[in-house]
C-alpha cells in the first residue's frame, strides 16, 4: 500500500482533459511541496509539475497542478495519444523522514 | 545538461551484495542531495534512499534500512547505493534521481536511465 493515494487508471479522448487526485495526508501533502512524473516503460521518469504547480522548462502548459491541504490534483488538457504513460505524485513525509510516492495512474487516450 | 548514468546492477543471489554507481555530470554535484528510487517488475515507483549534499544526512525506506547503504564521492561526482542481504523482492530497476536542493524535498528533477537487478538463485 503506497503512502499517498491515486486512482489505478484514468481515460479519456484525443483532445479533452484529464485529472489525477493525489491524497495524503498532514505529514506529507498537507506540509510539503507536491511534484508530478511521468513514466512510460523502459525510460527515465520525467518530472512535470514541482512545488506543487511550477512547470521545469520545456513542459508545455496542458500540465498543471494544484493542491488543497492534504491532497493534490495533475491536469492534463488536448490530450494526445503521445500522453499515455504512468503518473505518479510524490512528495517528501516529514513523520517517516522518507520520501513517498503514490501508486501510480494509468492514463489511457482512447 | 545533467546527467545521471547508473551502473552495477545485473543477477545476484539471495544473500548477495552488490554495489550501485551512479556518475554525475552537468551540474553542480557536490551542492544537490540525491535519491535512489526502485521500480519492481510491474510496481510503482519505490522510494529508496536520500543523501545530503555533503553526505552528513542519510534517509532509507523502513524497507531497506539496516541493509542498504547510500553514499557519495563529491570528488568524483559519483553516488552510490552499497546493497547487502538481498532478498528476491529487491528485484528491480534502480535509478539514481538529483534532488533540486541540498536537503530532501522530495522532488527528483533528473533522473537516470536506471540499473536492473534480477536476485535470483
Amino acid at each position: 500500500q503506497s503512502v499517498l493515494t491515486q486512482p489505478p487508471s484514468v481515460s479519456a479522448a484525443p483532445g479533452q482533459k484529464v485529472t489525477i487526485s493525489c491524497s495524503g495526508s498532514s505529514s506529507n501533502i498537507g506540509n510539503n511541496y507536491v511534484s508530478w512524473y511521468q513514466h512510460l516503460p523502459g525510460t527515465a521518469p520525467k518530472l512535470l509539475i514541482y512545488e506543487n504547480n511550477k512547470r521545469p522548462s520545456g513542459i508545455p502548459d496542458r500540465f498543471s497542478g494544484s493542491k488543497s491541504g492534504t491532497s493534490a490534483t495533475l491536469g492534463i488538457t488536448g490530450l494526445q495519444t503521445g500522453d499515455e504513460a504512468d503518473y505518479y505524485c510524490g512528495t517528501w513525509d516529514s513523520s517517516l523522514s522518507a520520501g513517498v510516492f503514490g501508486g501510480g495512474t494509468k492514463l489511457t487516450v482512447l | 545538461q545533467v546527467q545521471l548514468v547508473e551502473s552495477g546492477g545485473g543477477v545476484v543471489q539471495p544473500g548477495g551484495s552488490p554495489r550501485l554507481s551512479c556518475a554525475a555530470s552537468g551540474f553542480s554535484f557536490s551542492n544537490h542531495g540525491m535519491h535512489w528510487v526502485r521500480q519492481a517488475p510491474g510496481k510503482g515507483l519505490e522510494w529508496v534512499a536520500f543523501i545530503w549534499y555533503d553526505g552528513s544526512n542519510k534517509y532509507y525506506a523502513d524497507s531497506v534500512k539496516g541493509r542498504f547503504t547510500i553514499s557519495r564521492d563529491n570528488s568524483k561526482n559519483t553516488l552510490f547505493l552499497q546493497m547487502n542481504s538481498l532478498r528476491p523482492e529487491d528485484t528491480a530497476v534502480y535509478y539514481c534521481a538529483k534532488d533540486p536542493h541540498y536537503y530532501s524535498s522530495g522532488t527528483f528533477d533528473s533522473w537516470g536511465q536506471g540499473t536492473l537487478v534480477t536476485v535470483s538463485s
